[in-house]
């Protein structure tokens, strides 16, 4: 299993604060994923990258997945409440499906 | 709509006592996995399917079996559980990108 550590763990903030969450490893992956999770839901995925060094945008949230593929941040621009939430990383190997999940960074984002 | 259906959303059971945990997606396709979430833990493979008749062990298989006789479904079966088996379970299906989708999840407490 390769592991994944997740930064913060914990995200506090104030409605209209930026903020970056981290996903570093080790290992190397052939791409690497983004979840949301509400209380008592499944996993919601956001985003795919898969290549060295790219960056994707999904309105205020950019992902940018390190150039060596070990690495990627994820982050919030002007948060809203609406944006509370567990987020998680998840890795997935070179020749194989199963994912390598993050503990997750727990965000919490008040008026 | 891409989805994953699994029942049911709560359960409560004595140990020793057989279970089966179902699950579907409609999107026909071929990987689909069951994780466990446990706080602290984060999210944990417990098995994985490739295909239809085809299945092996993630990273927590202990107590757990499960079968894919069709591609639609894959049911999480506990013998005999125990109370080291109350958690939250998913199960998720691959994505043709790559990513996944999740279903809701069941919510398992065994006394």
């Amino acid at each position: 299993t390769q592991l994944l550590e997740q930064s913060p763990q914990f995200l506090s903030i104030q409605e209209g604060e930026n903020l970056t969450v981290y996903c570093n490893s080790s290992s190397v992956f052939s791409s690497l994923q983004w979840y949301r999770q509400e209380p008592g839901e499944g996993p919601v995925l956001l985003v795919t990258v898969v290549t060295g060094g790219e960056v994707k945008k999904l309105k205020r949230l950019t992902f940018q997945f390190g150039d060596a593929r070990k690495d990627s941040s994820l982050h919030i621009t002007a948060a809203q409440p609406g944006d509370t939430g567990l987020y998680l990383c998840a890795g997935a190997p070179y020749g194989g499906y199963a994912l390598n999940f993050g503990k997750g960074t727990s965000l919490l984002v008040t008026p | 709509e891409a989805q994953v259906t699994q029942n049911p959303r709560y359960l409560i059971t004595v140990t020793g006592k057989k279970l089966t945990v179902t699950c579907s997606q409609n999107m026909n396709h071929e990987y689909m996995s069951w994780y466990r979430q446990d706080p602290g833990l984060g999210l944990r493979q417990i098995y994985y399917s490739m295909n239809v008749e085809v299945t092996d062990k993630g990273d927590v298989p202990e107590g757990y079996k499960v079968s894919r006789k069709e591609k639609r479904n894959f049911p999480l079966i506990l013998e005999s559980p125990s109370p080291n088996q109350t958690s939250l379970y998913f199960c998720a299906a691959r994505l043709r990108g790559g990513g996944y989708t999740f279903g809701s999840g069941t919510r398992l407490t065994v006394v």
